[in-house]
């Protein structure tokens, strides 16, 4: 069935340095979708990318969607404290399959 | 005010009993889904549903089960058969089945003593 896997799991960043999660599936997408769930909270939405090659920025967050349609990435710039929790990528064909998720720690 | 619903927030129960999570939405919303959460695994899906009294297993229902009779409900029952029950679950709902962004519940974490 659809698999879709994130890397790393966990993530430990000074504040101030850059953080990039990457997302791949073995299937391809029809869009692709990023959720942040904070800790003890539960995920919220960030952003939807469907076209091939797409990039889209919400100001210190860049997605891309790959070529392909398999592979998507999160860059966060310069991190603050409240970038923290965990980062979820999650692929769309039909139903919506979560990868693992990027655990971010910020430390200011 | 527009929102999706879980409760409770946290639940305990003894192994052996069933349990039902509920789950209510007043988002109009024709697709609802549950999540399981453990350490380290992410969200795993449990069942999902596209319209009212049509559902789908996801890639862990063993051991779970679910109705929708209603557009806005899609209670989870955890059976004596789920062998780990003890989990943070989450219910969403979106406009259409994986097309559009999901809006997810606060969770329940059930814990089986």
């Amino acid at each position: 069935g659809q698999q879709v896997m994130q890397i790393p799991q966990y993530q430990h960043v000074q504040e101030g340095e850059d953080f990039t999660t990457y997302c791949n599936s073995s299937t391809t997408l029809s869009n692709i979708q990023w959720y942040k769930q904070r800790p003890g909270g539960h995920p919220v939405f960030l952003i939807q990318l469907v076209k091939s090659g797409e990039v889209k920025k919400q100001k210190r967050l860049t997605f891309q969607f790959g070529e392909a349609k398999k592979n998507s990435s999160l860059h966060i710039t310069a991190t603050q404290t409240t970038d923290v929790g965990t980062y979820f990528c999650a692929g769309a064909e039909g139903k919506l399959i979560f990868g693992q998720g990027t655990e971010l720690s910020v430390k200011p | 005010d527009g929102g999706i619903t879980q409760s409770p927030k946290y639940l305990f129960r003894k192994e052996g009993q069933n349990v039902t999570l509920s789950c209510e939405q007043n988002l109009n919303h024709d697709a609802m889904y549950w999540y399981r959460q453990d350490p380290g695994q992410g969200l795993r899906l449990i069942y999902y549903s596209q319209i009212v009294n049509d559902f789908q297993k996801g890639d862990i229902a063993e051991g779970y089960s679910v109705s929708r009779e209603k557009k806005e409900s899609f209670p989870l029952t955890v059976t004596s058969a789920q062998k780990n029950p003890t989990a943070f679950y989450l219910c969403a709902s979106s406009i259409e089945q994986g097309y559009t962004e999901a809006f997810f519940g606060q969770g329940t974490r059930l814990t089986v003593v």
